[in-house]
């Protein structure tokens, strides 16, 4: 049973470029969740996708975008790079047909921002 | 805002030297509370959710417990494979989705 998938595994940008980073989701899960996080500290929340709307947003701003294909994948896009956006972008994803909530991650993108 | 506290920071034992983190959490409505392990430069892997205070739940030399303001993981005769950041999480009840919202994690360090 495949967990979930992300890839790339590293990424180096330059400020001011784009990325676009992908998530496969577990097998039987329909819902994917974004995270961002900052070295030593816990992840932060950015976005839950499911019905391949946005149904939930963190704090983050409208550089932020994301997608959820009919296949449950998903991307995160972040516009005009910032340094301080270089971090361990996590993906999760869940299923919304089981009452439990839990959320499995991916191995995660480390992106740099030079 | 929900919002989730760790502590301690960091923890160096003993193998075999058991002891206690704390997960103090503030959420109005409480849907569920996560704990994951997480290694480094990975991303966290499950280990346990708790719905209700009063609610224990075991894996192998961890034990994870729920109060009304506070999860407790406790780990015995801790192993140096067990070293690792172990992050808490909660989850709110009475919204469509279901963003956890999580701590800064305890980094646990287990010499032999």
């Amino acid at each position: 049973d495949a967990g979930v998938t992300q890839s790339p595994t590293h990424l180096i940008k330059t400020r001011g470029q784009q990325v676009t980073l992908r998530c496969s989701p577990k097998s039987g899960h329909d819902t994917v969740s974004w995270y961002q996080q900052a070295l030593g500290q816990g992840p932060q929340f950015i976005f839950q996708y499911y019905e391949e709307e946005e149904r939930q947003r963190g704090n983050f701003p409208d550089r932020f975008s994301g997608h959820q294909f009919p296949n449950y994948s998903s991307e995160l896009n972040v516009n005009a790079l910032l340094l301080g956006d270089s971090a361990l972008y996590l993906c999760a994803s869940s299923s919304n047909l089981i009452s439990s909530y839990e959320q499995y991650f991916g191995p995660g993108t480390r992106l740099t921002v030079t | 805002e929900d919002q989730v506290t760790q502590s301690p920071e960091a923890l160096r034992l003993q193998e075999g030297e058991s002891s206690s983190l704390n997960c103090s959490y503030t959420v109005s409505g409480l849907r569920g509370l996560f704990w994951y392990r997480q290694d480094p430069g990975k991303g966290p892997e499950f280990l346990f959710t708790l719905y209700s205070a009063g609610e224990e739940k075991e894996k192998e030399r961890l034990k994870a417990t729920l109060t009304k303001k506070e999860s407790f993981l406790h780990i015995t005769a801790p192993k140096p494979e067990d070293s690792a950041t172990y992050l808490c999480a909660v989850q709110k009840e009475g919204t469509s989705g279901s963003r956890l919202t999580f701590g800064e994690g305890t980094q646990l360090t287990v010499n032999p």
